[in-house]
């Protein structure tokens, strides 16, 4: 019954490795994010999709590629991982542009590189 | 462009005491306002919103905020406070009729409930 969930929980891995991380939600919602919270639990949106469609693309690097197959999943590829992308990174979905849709988080990727 | 301020880092406070978080936003539109809490290890879940209407608001778990337009603050109070309440409170805002999901988060309060 998880509403968002992500995959993996925790990953582990060395600098310059490429890692994906997996976001689904079965609330039937149009829009999806990825947000990235800091080791000072600053949270920042990086991007969202909605109905497969790139919509907000914040200043992040290339080696982050969002890819949406179908407007239940987001899934986030990072390329050539550095010791800076340690963070735990939230999936969240909402009812579109709806204005009284609130977001509804995954339980984050804590993603820690050495 | 929206900012948020969240004045306190963290809050220490017994339990069944009253709390306030206290939240500031800087915008040069109107704007919809938020709270949402994390538990340990949990991701973010609404705690309540602010669109229009009565300022003030009340949301989930006893929760309640009140809008100030006037001086740009969206504080978090609950009367009495468990052990439970004890997470990390967010205040987010969003631009009038922009995209809720793109929420600017302030940096967070972490709220410890002692015994």
């Amino acid at each position: 019954d998880t509403a968002v969930s992500q995959t993996p929980k925790y990953l582990v891995t060395q600098m310059g490795n490429d890692k994906s991380i997996k976001c689904e939600q079965n609330l039937g919602h149009d829009t999806m994010y990825w947000y990235k919270q800091d080791s000072k639990k600053f949270l920042k949106i990086m991007f969202s999709y909605n109905n497969k469609e790139l919509i907000i693309n914040e200043t992040v690097p290339n080696r982050f590629s969002p890819k949406s197959p179908d407007k239940a999943h987001l899934n986030l590829h990072i390329n050539s991982l550095e010791l800076g992308d340690s963070a735990v990174y939230f999936c969240a979905s909402s009812q579109g542009e709806v204005d009284n849709s609130p977001l509804h988080f995954g339980n984050g990727t804590r993603l820690t590189v050495t | 462009a929206q900012s948020v301020t969240q004045l306190d880092s963290q809050v220490p406070v017994f339990e069944e005491a009253p709390v306030e978080l206290r939240c500031n936003y800087s915008s040069s539109v109107s704007v919809y306002l938020f709270w949402y809490v994390q538990y340990p290890n949990q991701g973010l879940q609404l705690l309540l919103k602010y669109l229009s209407g009565s300022t003030l608001v009340k949301g989930i778990n006893g929760f309640e905020a009140e809008f100030n337009k006037s001086q740009t603050s969206f504080h978090l109070r609950k009367p009495s406070v468990h052990i439970s309440d004890t997470a990390e409170y967010f205040c987010a805002v969003s631009g009038l009729g922009g995209n809720t999901g793109k929420l600017i988060f302030g940096q967070g309060t972490t709220l410890q409930v002692k015994p």
